[in-house]
């Protein structure tokens, strides 16, 4: 399969804990972009990545998120003492950046985090 | 600011009648629009796209849809439903590339389609 994996699928946390989840885009693509998804809403940009540096963040990723993607490949997105707000699917996509490009993304199945 | 609006939370169609899912966008600009499907416990596929080339645009498995410029809408539709595109529709649009560098999506909230046999 050649399309963007997304690890774990399932976390269930108390709150209070951390959590990391991981991305592996397509292997060409160089753009990585995380989004947030809740339950009847469409999802909401949270990041993203060109190869490995992070370019924009959207007033939603508060200071306990971090994202990186240190070698421009995979991508991890960490949540610190997390809370019962954070509960939802934390979706990523991938691009590659090209002239003209018109924002075709290609997104995982994603990663649904409960926190009780 | 850029937004879409699904006008629709959810439409429920016959098998083999039209199907029809409302989207107006708000632009200052002449944006790239979209249309995203999500299947229960599967990523978001693309559909369709709009990128101010021909307004009719025809996508994947049948859909198709049209930029109204003059009623800023980008409604889908497809002639004869099917069992399988029972789904999650999501109205996209992307601003203008130069304001938008990054390529980020802004997705309306969702039209959940049922499909009756």
């Amino acid at each position: 399969d050649t399309g963007v994996s997304q690890d774990p699928r399932h976390k269930i946390t108390k709150r209070g804990q951390n959590v990391t989840f991981r991305c592996d885009p397509i292997s060409e693509h160089n753009r990585l972009y995380w989004y947030r998804q809740t339950l009847g809403q469409g999802p909401e940009f949270l990041t993203y990545f060109q190869n490995e540096a992070q370019l924009e963040k959207s007033r939603l990723l508060s200071d306990r998120f971090s994202a990186e993607r240190p070698k421009g490949s995979f991508s991890t997105l960490e949540i610190q003492r997390t809370e019962q707000g954070d509960s939802a699917m934390y979706l990523c996509a991938s691009s590659l950046k090209v002239a003209g490009d018109t924002g075709e993304l290609f997104f995982g199945e994603g990663s649904r985090l409960t926190v009780l | 600011a850029q937004s879409v609006t699904q006008l629709d939370s959810h439409v429920s169609v016959s098998e083999g009648t039209p199907v029809l899912l409302r989207c107006n966008y708000s632009s200052s600009y002449s944006p790239s629009l979209f249309w995203y499907v999500q299947h229960p416990n599967k990523g978001l596929q693309l559909l369709l796209k709009y990128t101010s080339a021909a307004t009719l645009v025809k996508g994947i498995n049948g859909f198709e849809a049209e930029f109204k410029k003059s009623e800023t809408s980008f409604h889908l539709t497809k002639p004869s439903a099917h069992m399988s595109d029972a789904a999650e529709y999501f109205c996209v649009v992307s601003p203008l590339l130069i304001y938008n560098q990054g390529g980020k999506l802004i997705f309306g909230q969702g039209t959940e389609l049922s499909v009756k046999p």
